[in-house]
């Protein structure tokens, strides 16, 4: 079992729904990251937070650092919004980044 | 937009030949990763250095040997491999070696044949 899970491996949404992704740990942790990677393989940190809420855009990522627990939510779905997740954790003994599996979301138009 | 550049893009090579992988980041920082991304696997950390001297070598086969000869500069070079190194391998930098927003490059998707 992965220290960090990701929940939906792959999500299928309509332009302009609300999208939830959701990341759980099972580690000590002292910072979480979201990341997006297109396809082609570029990666680009979302966001980085060790509580609470962010906010960028059309992005809002929250942690709860008692259950363990961090979503990503999209509003307003677009087509270029689809992509790999990635939840990230510095966790664990050493302290590096664990990286879940990611999550693939397709928005159709 | 990244300020870190990987070169190859792409990279195909047999078991016998030796190659090697280059990063340059350009955004002044004193930390470089090397990552693996494999199918249906999450990324791998593979080696970390910071201010040139290598923190981390994650059990990384030696036929992997990493070099970083700057803070800007870090290659990856690659000799008898196997068809299970065929992944995507990616290049990181940040700040310091700690709790900071790392910058990838766009990776070098490598073959193995």
């Amino acid at each position: 079992k992965n220290e960090v899970e990701q929940s939906p491996q792959n999500l299928t949404a309509q332009e302009g729904e609300f999208i939830t992704i959701n990341c759980s740990y099972s580690v000590g942790i002292s910072a979480l990251h979201w990341l997006q990677q297109h396809p082609g393989g570029g990666i680009v940190s979302l966001f980085m937070l060790s509580s609470g809420k962010k906010k960028h855009g059309r992005l809002i990522a929250t942690i709860n650092i008692q259950e363990k627990h961090s979503s990503l939510h999209i509003t307003a779905s677009h087509p270029r919004d689809s992509a790999v997740y990635i939840c990230a954790v510095y966790g664990g003994a050493t302290n590096k980044l664990i990286f879940g599996t990611g999550t693939l979301l397709a928005v159709q138009p | 937009e990244t300020g870190v550049t990987q070169t190859p893009r792409h990279l195909v090579m047999g078991m016998t030949n030796k190659k090697s992988l280059k990063c340059e980041q350009h955004l002044g920082h004193n930390a470089m990763y090397w990552y693996k991304q494999s199918a249906k696997k999450p990324l791998e950390l593979m080696f970390v250095y910071n201010f040139k001297e290598q923190t981390e070598n994650n059990s990384v086969p030696s036929r992997f040997s990493p070099e970083c000869p700057n803070s800007s500069h870090l290659f990856l070079h690659l000799h008898t491999l196997q068809p299970e190194d065929s992944a995507l391998y990616l290049c990181a930098s940040s700040q310091e070696e700690a709790v900071r927003t790392q910058y990838f490059g766009p990776g070098t998707r490598l073959t193995v044949l």
